[in-house]
């Protein structure tokens, strides 16, 4: 079973900080990377996509992608009480299977 | 597009009973996606579809639990005699997908919770 690591956190951080949001895989052939974000009670909703090597950025969000040290981040920019919540990360295994880590819990504190 | 879609938002059921629980994905979507999501873990994966087959099944279902995708648009999942432990929330996920490109996104429904009394 390929697996995916999260640190189960809280992570907090202020109101306006960075967060950064740390994952690692196993499966060197995973080719997709995902972010979701999860409230409480509610289902996962996605925020990021990954594919290639390096950063890709969606407003205040920025997902980093290094393959060869299997690790993938998210960072959330001027973070605000309303992104505080467990965040999953998901990799692909072959072609149509997914698995996911157990979520990073995070505190933005006003 | 009006996204994934499941009913009931919410079960609560006897230990013994069978429930069903269904589950419509976004309408160009080939791919379906069931998992299970219990308190402080990430959704595990139970069985998918490609359009109506299921290509996969959990080694950890049982064989209490079943799902059909009879025409590759609605799914259903069945759990028959129902045990506690069956209770957590069920997600369904739906991507699109065509042959020889890497796993596209997913896209879940808002989950239908459920509680074996």
């Amino acid at each position: 079973q390929k697996e995916v690591e999260q640190n189960s956190g809280p992570l907090s951080v202020p109101e306006g900080a960075i967060a950064s949001l740390n994952c690692t895989y196993s499966d060197r052939g995973s080719q997709s990377f995902f972010w979701y974000r999860q409230y409480s009670g509610k289902s996962p909703e996605l925020i990021m996509f990954i594919y290639s090597n390096g950063d890709k950025e969606d407003g205040r969000f920025t997902a980093q992608l290094n393959k060869a040290s299997q690790y993938v981040s998210l960072l959330i920019r001027d973070s605000q009480p309303s992104d505080s919540a467990t965040y999953l990360c998901a990799v692909n295994e072959g072609t149509y299977k997914y698995i996911f880590g157990t979520g990073t819990r995070l505190k933005v504190l006003a | 597009d009006t996204g994934v879609s499941q009913d009931p938002r919410h079960k609560i059921t006897k230990r013994g009973q069978n429930v069903t629980f269904r589950c419509d994905p976004i309408s160009e979507h080939n791919r379906l996606y069931w998992y299970r999501q219990t308190l402080g873990q990430g959704p595990e994966f139970l069985t998918y579809f490609q359009n109506e087959a299921q290509l996969e099944k959990s080694r950890l279902l049982s064989d209490r639990f079943s799902a059909e995708r009879p025409k590759g648009s609605f799914s259903t999942l069945e759990i028959q005699r129902t045990e506690q432990g069956d209770s957590a929330m069920y997600l369904c996920a739906s991507s699109t997908w065509t042959s020889g490109t890497r796993p596209r996104e997913q896209y879940f429904g808002p989950g239908t919770r459920l509680t074996v009394t």
